[in-house]
């Protein structure tokens, strides 16, 4: 089965721009895109979702290449209350099935 | 809205005790979900429900029982659980489909001793 991978963790200062990939070889052809939040010992929150090129809402936007193989979030601007980890959701088109990416681990300092 | 409640919010119970999760949403959603979460991994599916019926079981032991009462409502039975088993339960509800975007709950933490 193959992973959805993102890196392990990122560090961040305050008022910068974070941009998080996720890899996703074999997405499914018809499926979004979708990436959530989470805090500690919380529900993952939704972000955002798309299909193909960019998708902009007031948190966050994200930015899918032509080949869907791989997604990119980006937070502008981000302040200490970022500190979360991040996931990407897609559709395996093997398995056919919707699978969380590994998970990438934001702090961000003073 | 787009609220996903579940309780109890902590949970602890003995190998041989019989418990429930529950798990609530008002957003008229059809498809209902519960995920388990182990300590700094992503969530991995357990089950799917669609129009109150099962639709997906991926492969999950027969200790862990779902039902889905009505469209608001989903239940997670456990009985026998091995301390393995302790972990971040997640629930998420969605439109209609399977793609469409899911809403989570805060879980329930669960340890099994």
């Amino acid at each position: 089965l193959a992973k959805t991978t993102q890196p392990i963790s990122m560090d961040s200062y305050e008022g910068q721009e974070v941009n998080i990939t996720c890899s996703h070889n074999n997405i499914a052809t018809n499926d979004y895109i979708t990436w959530y939040q989470q805090f500690p010992s919380q529900g993952p929150r939704f972000i955002i979702q798309g299909y193909k090129t960019k998708v902009t809402n007031e948190v966050a936007s994200l930015f899918i290449p032509a080949d869907r193989k791989s997604s990119t979030l980006s937070l502008p601007r981000v302040s200490l209350s970022d500190t979360a980890v991040y996931y990407c959701l897609v559709g395996d088109m093997n398995t056919d099935k919707l699978i969380f990416g590994t998970g990438t681990r934001l702090q961000v300092f003073p | 809205d787009t609220e996903v409640t579940q309780t109890p919010k902590h949970l602890v119970m003995g190998m041989t005790n019989k418990k429930s999760l529950k798990c609530e949403q008002h957003m008229g959603h059809r498809a209902m979900y519960w995920y388990k979460q182990k300590a700094k991994k992503p969530p991995e599916l357990m089950f799917v429900y669609s129009y109150e019926k099962l639709s997906i079981n991926e492969s999950v032991p027969s200790r862990f029982s779902p039902e889905c009462p009505n469209s608001s409502l989903l239940n997670l039975h456990l009985h026998a659980l091995q301390p393995e088993d302790s972990a971040l339960y997640l629930c998420a509800s969605s439109q209609d489909r399977l793609r469409e975007t899911q809403y989570f709950g805060p879980g329930t933490r669960l340890l099994v001793l």
